[in-house]
Parts: structure tokens; C-alpha cells; sequence
């Protein structure tokens, strides 16, 4: 059985911390991960995407994927009270090329 | 209308009605995936559809019928549905063959009552 495992939370950060989400996947076929950031009541949001071993930063976000862990993380610099929200960890499903979703981390960011 | 449109974005229905569930996406995308979110449960994959064709039935019961007339658009047809799949319902596209073509993108989501 192919899975993504996340902590379920909730996280809870003060505002201007860093806030840190990991990810840990199984199926070593898998090539490229996601962040979807999804607000209670509505659809996830695609926020970083990350094929390559090492970080990707974009803006207050860093992506890091360690292939050899099979481990992802997402860390988001300078938390603000609206990052409170549930983020979903995907990776792909190797050569099928559908996503596998984890349960979610609630983040919880207080000013 | 940009991006991925769902309606309606909220349904209750009775166990004997059948509804449909619409989909359009404005993204030139030529994959459609449908989902069913329920709490303290992953997003669960339920169909997809890559340029019009079904490539992927994840074992959903056949009370749940989808339909893909074009690259544009998705539906979900629903009968004779349990309260246990009571859920949000999330569409989703995608542009495979393109360097991301993981990326999807959802819909609103339409969030279904069954009573």
C-alpha cells in the first residue's frame, strides 16, 4: 500500500516563528512532491512543488526533499496568523502519475 | 471564469434521488480527476480522466458514475448514495506531459448531504 504519512497536529507556532511540516512517503518510484495549503471549508491550494533532492525556497516558504529518506518538509518562515490552516503532503504515484494525498497537518499560528 | 468551477457548491439529497455533480475547467488542462474528502481521512482519488478516456477507477461503488464529454468538462453522477458518503466532493485538472504535470488544480468543491 502506497502512503504518505504527516503528523495530524495540530502544530501550534507563535506568530514570526517558523513553522515546520513533514512528510514521509513509501513508494521510492515517487519523483515529485507537493504542498497544497487548504483553508477550513474550501479546496486545497497548490503552494510549492518540488522534484529535486535539496530546497526550494519561494518567498517565506522552503520546500526540502531528502529522496535517500524518502522524507519532505515544508518550512514557512515568518508565520502569520493566516498560514492557520491544514496542509497536505502528495507525492506521486511514480509511472501511474497520480498524486497520493497525506491526512494533513493543521497548522495553527497565534498572534 | 477561470480555473476550475464546481456546481452546485452544496447538496443534500435523499438515499433514493440522483443528482449530478459539474465540473468545468477554463485551464486547457486535458486530465480531470474527481476526489472525495472526508474528515480525518486523506483526499481520496475516485476517477480519472485523461483526454476524455477513464484511465483510473479507484474501486468506487457503482452508485457513483462519471461522465467526461470533453476536455472541459466533468461530471459525477450520484444514486441511490449512503450518508456515509456524505463528503466534500473536489474536482481537479492537470496538464500531463508538461514538465509539472502533477500539478492539479482543484475546484470549490461541492459538499454533499446525504440524509
Amino acid at each position: 500500500q502506497k502512503e504518505v504519512e504527516q503528523n495530524s497536529g495540530p502544530l501550534s507556532v507563535p506568530e514570526g516563528a517558523i513553522a515546520s511540516l513533514n512528510c514521509t512517503y513509501s513508494d521510492r518510484g515517487s519523483q515529485s512532491f507537493f504542498w497544497y495549503r487548504q483553508y477550513s471549508g474550501k479546496s486545497p491550494e497548490l503552494i510549492m512543488f518540488i522534484y529535486s533532492n535539496g530546497d526550494k525556497e519561494d518567498g517565506r516558504f522552503t520546500a526540502q526533499l531528502n529522496k535517500a529518506s524518502q522524507y519532505v518538509s515544508l518550512l514557512i518562515r515568518d508565520s502569520q496568523p493566516s498560514d492557520s490552516a491544514t496542509y497536505l503532503c502528495a507525492a506521486d504515484r511514480g509511472s501511474q502519475g497520480n498524486l497520493i494525498f497525506g491526512k494533513g497537518t493543521k497548522l495553527s499560528v497565534k498572534p | 471564469e477561470t480555473g476550475v468551477t464546481q456546481t452546485p457548491r452544496h447538496l443534500v439529497m435523499g438515499m433514493t434521488n440522483k443528482k449530478s455533480l459539474k465540473c468545468e475547467q477554463h485551464l486547457g488542462h486535458n486530465a480531470m480527476y474527481w476526489y472525495k474528502q472526508s474528515a480525518k481521512k486523506p483526499l481520496e482519488l475516485m476517477f480519472v480522466y485523461s483526454l476524455e478516456e477513464r484511465v483510473e477507477n479507484n474501486s468506487v461503488p457503482s452508485r457513483f458514475s462519471p461522465e467526461c464529454p470533453n476536455s472541459s468538462h466533468l461530471f459525477l453522477h450520484l444514486h441511490t448514495l449512503q450518508p456515509e458518503d456524505s463528503a466534500l466532493y473536489l474536482c481537479a485538472s492537470s496538464q500531463p506531459g508538461t514538465l509539472s504535470y502533477n500539478e492539479q488544480f482543484f475546484g470549490p468543491g461541492t459538499r454533499l448531504t446525504v440524509l
